[in-house]
This record gives C-alpha cells, structure tokens and sequence, in this order.
C-alpha cells in the first residue's frame, strides 16, 4: 500500500548547527503535506505545511522543501537549540473527498540535540 | 489558540471493560479525529467526524466506535477492552471541510488495558 515514511529513526545534531530531517512519500496524488514536532509527554504540535503547488515554504528557524519529482519532503531547522529534541513527523494527504483531513503520517525520527 | 482537551492523561483499565475517552476542543472546530500511537508505528487513524451525528471509520476502526453529539465533543469508546488495545491515544480537531489544514492534536491518553 501507499505510505509515508522516514529514512532515519534517529538524528543526532550538535547544538548550533543545522537540522535536516527527510521524508519519503509514495502517493502521487498527495498535495498536502504537513510536519509536527511531538515533545514527550505532549501530543504533536504543528511545525508547518505545504501545499503541492510549492517547492518551499519558510517558518521560524525552519524550512520544508517539497519535491514531487522524486516523492520527497524534507524539513531543515536552523540553527538547532536543546528545545528543538523531540520526535518529527510528517504527514500526507491526497485533498481527495473520499479521503480529505485522514493524514498519513510517517513513524518519526527522534532528533537529538547535544551540546 | 486552539485548544484540544483530552480528560484523562492516564487509564487502566481491565480486560472486557468498557471505556470512555473524552476529547474537547474550543474553537468551534467541525473536524475531530481520533487516533492511536504506538511505538514504531506511527500515528493510526481509529475514527473521524466531519459533524455532528457523523462518523467514518479511518484505517483501524475495529473494537472502537465513537458518539459526536455535540460539535465540541468526540468520545471514542472501546466496548470490550483488550490488551491490544493498550496504547496512546490522540485526539485532534480541524476546521473546515473540503479545505485540507493542520490537525490540532490534544496531550494524549496513555491507557493501559491488564
């Protein structure tokens, strides 16, 4: 079946330096695409999203490249703080009817900020 | 803010039992969603509702079900608890239909079925 998914379950980054976390979706149609940032002990908090009709979208600190070509997402976090240390998901959705606002998401990757 | 509110962080409960879990949202939200976490797993979709009265079943809909009746209201019940059942689980509202937007998730329910 189609999936969400991610290629590393755990990344290690040194405070200061940049953060990428990388998704692979499967579903051509999907066109749109979120990532959430899950803390322990709390439920996941949106982080940003983009739509298929853009390649790049821009936040705080943060940065989601999307390219279709290759069925891939990506989110980039400048400058990594010790807040940043959670889990990162992200999720899809095709906008169909029949499946409009049921995401789809990836099993995470645990970011590890150390000092 | 959005503010999604689960009524219990922690449960356990016995196996055949009936639950209840509670999730209320403020912001007058039509969407609301229930889904059950687990490690490796990822997030998985138990139930939805687009309004009041309505539900859908998402991706594992089997020995749940859910009562909408009130817009600010989604409880997912378990009739007959089991052990496979235990898990974390996660409400969610989103506003709007027909329109894709971020999904507003509570704190989350840890419910341990012995």
């Amino acid at each position: 079946g189609e999936s969400v998914g991610l290629h590393l379950p755990t990344l290690s980054v040194q405070e200061g330096d940049n953060s990428i976390i990388n998704c692979a979706y499967s579903n051509s149609a999907s066109d749109y695409f979120i990532w959430y940032k899950q803390e322990s002990g709390k439920g996941p908090q949106f982080i940003i999203d983009i739509r298929s009709n853009m390649d790049k979208r821009q936040g705080q600190r943060v940065t989601v490249l999307l390219n279709k070509t290759v069925k891939h997402l990506s989110l980039q976090i400048a400058a990594t703080q010790p807040g940043d240390s959670a889990v990162y998901f992200c999720a899809e959705n095709t906008g169909r009817r029949d499946s409009w606002g049921k995401l789809q998401f990836g099993a995470g990757t645990q970011v590890v900020v150390t000092p | 803010d959005v503010k999604v509110t689960q009524s219990s962080r922690y449960l356990v409960k016995r196996t055949g039992e009936k639950v209840f879990l509670e999730c209320v949202q403020d912001m007058d939200h039509e969407n609301m969603f229930w889904y059950r976490q687990d490690p490796g797993l990822g997030l998985r979709l138990i139930y939805f509702s687009y309004d009041v009265k309505m539900k859908e079943k998402g991706d594992i809909p089997e020995g749940y079900s859910v009562s909408r009746e009130k817009k600010e209201r989604f409880s997912l019940i378990l009739e007959s608890a089991s052990t496979n059942q235990t898990s974390m689980y996660l409400c969610a509202s989103s506003p709007g239909q027909g329109l894709n937007s971020p999904l507003h998730f509570g704190n989350g329910t840890r419910l341990t079925v012995t």
